[in-house]
């Protein structure tokens, strides 16, 4: 069965740093991987998607993340953090089988320092 | 456009209360998803619509039901609470099922079972 690991519960930068959070997958074959964000209080927007092709993916936001095969992982990144970027971040895994349902991470909460 | 709205806000139930969450969409999206999301636990499906008329268990559909009750309209039913249920439900709908369809999120709803 598909799962999908992100390993820091909470990651802390500082304003103008990088970033990047990890996720790792499990699944057979050629994952469809997603990264979204989720502010206080509201719901969760969709940051970025890998399908197929080139693995570096941009996204909104400043935001891109890298596929790698070797790696089984899906790693989110940001050059410079702003402080609107504090939030919770979720990495999900999904399959073209029967079912058609997004696995989603348990989430990595960023918190900015000024 | 007002995208996916939820009601209510929060609630407040006692053990073996009932009570309905409502969910509609503008978007003339065709699929809409209840997730619930407990600390630490990222998101899980509870029930889904691929399409008006139909509906489908995801991962923890027990003590929930769902009514697809139009195109814009997909309600959440706790006929018995309990304190398990204690969660944050969020609503989302897709174009059509599939997971190639970016979900939009409602706020969620914030449910407190005593």
């Amino acid at each position: 069965a598909q799962s999908v690991t992100q390993p820091d519960i909470h990651i802390t930068v500082s304003e103008g740093a990088s970033l990047e959070l990890r996720c790792n997958y499990s699944y057979g074959a050629t994952p469809y991987l997603f990264w979204y964000v989720q502010s206080p209080g509201q719901g969760l927007q969709l940051l970025l998607k890998y399908f197929s092709g080139d693995t570096l993916v941009q996204g909104i936001k400043g935001f891109e993340a890298e596929f790698k095969r070797s790696q089984s992982s899906f790693n989110l990144r940001k050059p410079s953090v702003h402080w609107s970027d504090a939030a919770e971040y979720f990495c999900a895994v999904a399959s073209m089988n029967r079912d058609d349902k997004i696995i989603f991470g348990k989430g990595t909460r960023l918190h900015i320092l000024p | 456009n007002a995208g996916v709205t939820q009601t209510p806000k929060f609630q407040v139930l006692k053990t073996g209360q009932s009570m309905t969450l409502q969910c509609a969409q503008d978007m003339n999206h065709n699929s809409m998803y209840w997730y619930r999301q407990d600390p630490g636990m990222g998101l899980r499906l509870i029930y889904y619509s691929a399409s008006e008329g139909t509906t489908d268990k995801g991962e923890v559909p027990n003590g929930y039901n769902v009514s697809r009750l139009n195109k814009r309209e997909f309600s959440l039913r706790l006929e018995s609470a309990a304190p398990s249920q204690t969660s944050v439900y969020f609503c989302a709908s897709s174009p059509m099922s599939g997971i190639y369809n970016e979900q939009f999120f409602g706020p969620g709803t914030r449910l407190t079972v005593l």
